[in-house]
């Protein structure tokens, strides 16, 4: 399974400090995306990274994608109390056309 | 205003009903997914459409049955014949049929079976 796998699956870390997830996958991607839920809605989503992409900036948000580990990392800077929600990687494979989504990382912003 | 509507956000089923979750998105997306989430868990692909009057099984097709007979509408129904139903239910749409676009989610409906 091309399935992504966030680590960790829970983060708590203090309002104004950095906080970062990972994600692995097993096989070949076209592209990589992220997106956050907040507590019983849907998802948004975040930044997209394509293979041919090292990394990508958007506000507060890094994303890096390193293929030959096969591996993602999202860091948001400067964390604010909003920015508690669950964070999904999804991944897109170069076989077939389905977008296969992780487990999620649980982050809590503590004030 | 622009976007993507579940109904209702909230449903509660008897076991051997047959219930019709409902999709609508204004964002004339050719591309519409139903996902099933459970606690602590990602999402797990139930149908998708990439176009009108055309639709196919994702991973946990069983039990489930959609309809695609407008561009703007796709719902889901949950059988009888799904063992285990009692899930959160979350509908995306995206601009064309390939998955490199961004997803767009609605609100998602809970559905619990008593």
């Amino acid at each position: 399974s091309q399935q992504g796998e966030e680590d960790p699956q829970a983060l708590s870390i203090q309002e104004g400090e950095n906080a970062t997830m990972n994600c692995s996958y097993k096989t070949s991607i076209n592209n990589l995306q992220w997106y956050r839920q907040n507590s019983g809605r849907g998802l948004v989503h975040l930044i997209l990274i394509r293979s041919n992409e090292r990394e990508k900036h958007s506000g507060r948000l890094r994303v890096t994608l390193d293929t030959s580990k096969k591996s993602s990392s999202l860091l948001i800077t400067a964390s604010r109390a909003a920015d508690t929600a669950s964070y999904f990687c999804a991944t897109e494979g170069n076989r077939d056309d389905k977008i296969i989504f992780g487990k999620g990382t649980r982050l809590h912003i503590l004030p | 205003d622009g976007g993507i509507t579940q109904s209702p956000k909230y449903l509660f089923r008897k076991e051997g009903q047959n219930v019709t979750l409902s999709c609508e998105q204004n964002l004339n997306h050719d591309a519409m997914y139903w996902y099933r989430q459970d606690p602590g868990q990602g999402l797990r692909l139930i149908y998708y459409s990439q176009i009108v009057n055309d639709f196919q099984k994702g991973d946990i097709a069983e039990g489930y049955s959609v309809s695609r007979e407008k561009k703007e509408s796709f719902p889901l129904t949950v059988t009888s014949a799904q063992k285990n139903p009692t899930a959160f239910y979350l509908c995306a749409s995206s601009v064309a049929g390939v998955n490199s676009d961004t997803q767009y989610f609605g609100p998602g409906t809970r559905l619990t079976v008593l």
